[in-house]
C-alpha cells in the first residue's frame, strides 16, 4: 500500500514562529502537492514539486516556502506562522509522466492551530 | 486557470435513497481528468470516481456513477441506495491530462448527510 505520511497531526505555535510540516512518501512519486483545507473553501494549492529541487506556486503561496531534497520528502515552511494561517494542511503524491490520471494519495492531514 | 466549482454546501437523502451532486468546472483544454474524492470524519480522503474527458461514457463504480456533460462543463455524481456510511464531504477535482506534473484543483465540496 502506498503511504503518505505527514508526521505531525496535531500542532500548537506561537504567531511569528516559525513551522516545519513534513510528508513522506514511500512509492517514489514525482508528484507532491501541498493544500490547506478550509470551511466553505475547500482544498487550496499552496505549492506542488515535479520532480526534486523543482517547485512551482499554487493559488495561494504567500506565507509559505517548501523544500524538496530528496524525492520522497517535501516540506512545507511557514517562515513567520500568524493566526490567518491555522488550517489543516494536507499532503499528496503521484506518479509523474504522462499519464495524468494516476491515482492521488492524500496524508491523514496536520491541524495546525497558530495563537 | 481552471477552476471548479461545487454550488451545494451541503446535502441530505434518506437511507436508501438516491442524491446527485453537482460540479461545474471552466477550462480551455480538450484533455483532461475529473474525480470525485470522498472525505470521512477521519479526513482521509478517498477517491470515489474518475471520468476521462476523452470518454464519452459515463464512469460507474458500483452504487456511484458520474453524468459528464463535456460542453455544459458538468460533472455531477449520483449516489443510489444511499448507506449511512456514505455520509462524508464530497470533492470534485480537475486535473490537465497535458501536463505531467499539472496541478489537482478542487471545488469548495458538499456535506452530504444520510438520515436513516
Amino acid at each position: 500500500d502506498v503511504k503518505v505520511t505527514q508526521s505531525s497531526r496535531y500542532l500548537v505555535k506561537r504567531t511569528g514562529e516559525k513551522v516545519f510540516l513534513e510528508c513522506v512518501q514511500d512509492m517514489d512519486h514525482e508528484n507532491m502537492f501541498w493544500y490547506r483545507q478550509d470551511p466553505g473553501l475547500g482544498l487550496r494549492l499552496i505549492y506542488f514539486s515535479y520532480d526534486v529541487k523543482m517547485k512551482e506556486k499554487g493559488d495561494i503561496p504567500e506565507g509559505y516556502s517548501v523544500s524538496r531534497e530528496k524525492k520522497e520528502r517535501f516540506s512545507l515552511i511557514l517562515e513567520s506562522a500568524s493566526t490567518n494561517q491555522t488550517s489543516m494542511y494536507l499532503c499528496a503524491s503521484t506518479r509523474g509522466g504522462a499519464y495524468s490520471g494516476n491515482t492521488i494519495y492524500f496524508g491523514e492531514g496536520s491541524w495546525l492551530t497558530v495563537v | 486557470a481552471q477552476t471548479v466549482t461545487q454550488s451545494q454546501p451541503e446535502m441530505s437523502v434518506q437511507e436508501a435513497e438516491t442524491v446527485t451532486l453537482s460540479c461545474t468546472y471552466d477550462t480551455s483544454e480538450s484533455d483532461y481528468y475529473l474525480f470525485w474524492y470522498k472525505q470521512p470524519p477521519s479526513r482521509q480522503m478517498i477517491l470515489v470516481i474518475r471520468q476521462e474527458a476523452y470518454k464519452q461514457q459515463n464512469a460507474t463504480e458500483n452504487r456511484f456513477s458520474v453524468n459528464f456533460q463535456k460542453a455544459a462543463k458538468s460533472f455531477s455524481l449520483k449516489i443510489s441506495d444511499s448507506q449511512l456510511g456514505d455520509a462524508a464531504m464530497y470533492f470534485c477535482a480537475y486535473r490537465s491530462a497535458t501536463t505531467s506534473g499539472s496541478r489537482l484543483t478542487f471545488g469548495e465540496g458538499t456535506q452530504l448527510t444520510v438520515n436513516p
